[in-house]
């Protein structure tokens, strides 16, 4: 199986701030990464597909880049309601693995 | 709109066995694939399980091969997963999520989730 290291684990930020994470998968995955978003009690939401894709209706604050083994998110100008967990998911081979998890906090 | 609504979440007990359905609305249902994942108690996300469009492609995390089963029924727009031999590792929120496609295992939609709960 594929799997998925995401770092950190753990970020705080302000907003405002542009912040980074970085998703690394065991095996080459070309750009089949996926990025999701989840808040609690809410279902997750898609916000990059295929490494670098935005998703329809998701802010252009939201970018994504990497192809191969390593791959990074990156919001910019960070705003309230962006304090959230996101998880990497590879799209490439069966099991679809989801990284950890890297929840962003407000500092 | 993308509706998805799963049924089917309980408090079981070990050993037992336990089918969660997803109902689909608001959308072309033959057309997509459909997954399954499941967050445990203070978890991060995990796969459990896809199917594609027409039933063609089947797949399930290395932790529920052999003992899960994931079907669709396209007249119904509805998708099942059957868990059998549950055990205190399976509980977890279960979400019903839609493909992006047939099978690209990009999840465009989620539903909210259904709560299974494995204790005595």
């Amino acid at each position: 199986d594929i799997q998925m290291t995401q770092s950190p684990s753990s970020l705080s930020a302000s907003v405002g701030d542009r912040v980074t994470i970085t998703c690394r998968a065991s095996q080459r995955i070309s750009s089949n990464l996926n990025w999701y978003q989840h808040k609690p009690g809410k279902a997750p939401k898609l916000l990059i597909y295929d490494a670098s894709s935005l998703q329809s209706g998701v802010p252009s604050r939201f970018s994504g880049s990497g192809s191969g083994t390593d791959f990074t998110l990156s919001i910019s100008n960070l705003q309230p309601e962006d304090f959230a967990t996101y998880y990497c998911q590879q799209s490439s081979r069966t099991p679809h693995t989801f990284g950890q998890g890297t929840k962003l906090e407000i500092k | 709109e993308v509706h998805l609504v799963e049924s089917g979440g309980t408090l079981v007990q070990p050993g037992r066995s336990l089918r969660l359905a997803c109902a689909a609305s608001g959308f072309t249902f033959d057309n997509y694939g459909f997954h399954w994942v499941r967050q445990a108690p203070g978890k991060g996300l995990e796969w459990v399980s896809g199917i594609s469009w027409n039933s063609g492609k089947i797949a399930y995390a290395d932790s529920v091969k052999g003992r899960f089963t994931m079907s669709r029924d396209n007249a119904r727009k509805s998708v099942y997963l059957h868990m059998t031999s549950l055990s205190a590792e399976d509980t977890a929120l279960y979400y019903c999520a839609k493909d992006r496609a047939q099978w690209l295992a990009i999840i465009a939609h989620w539903g909210q989730g259904t709560l299974v709960t494995v204790s005595s």
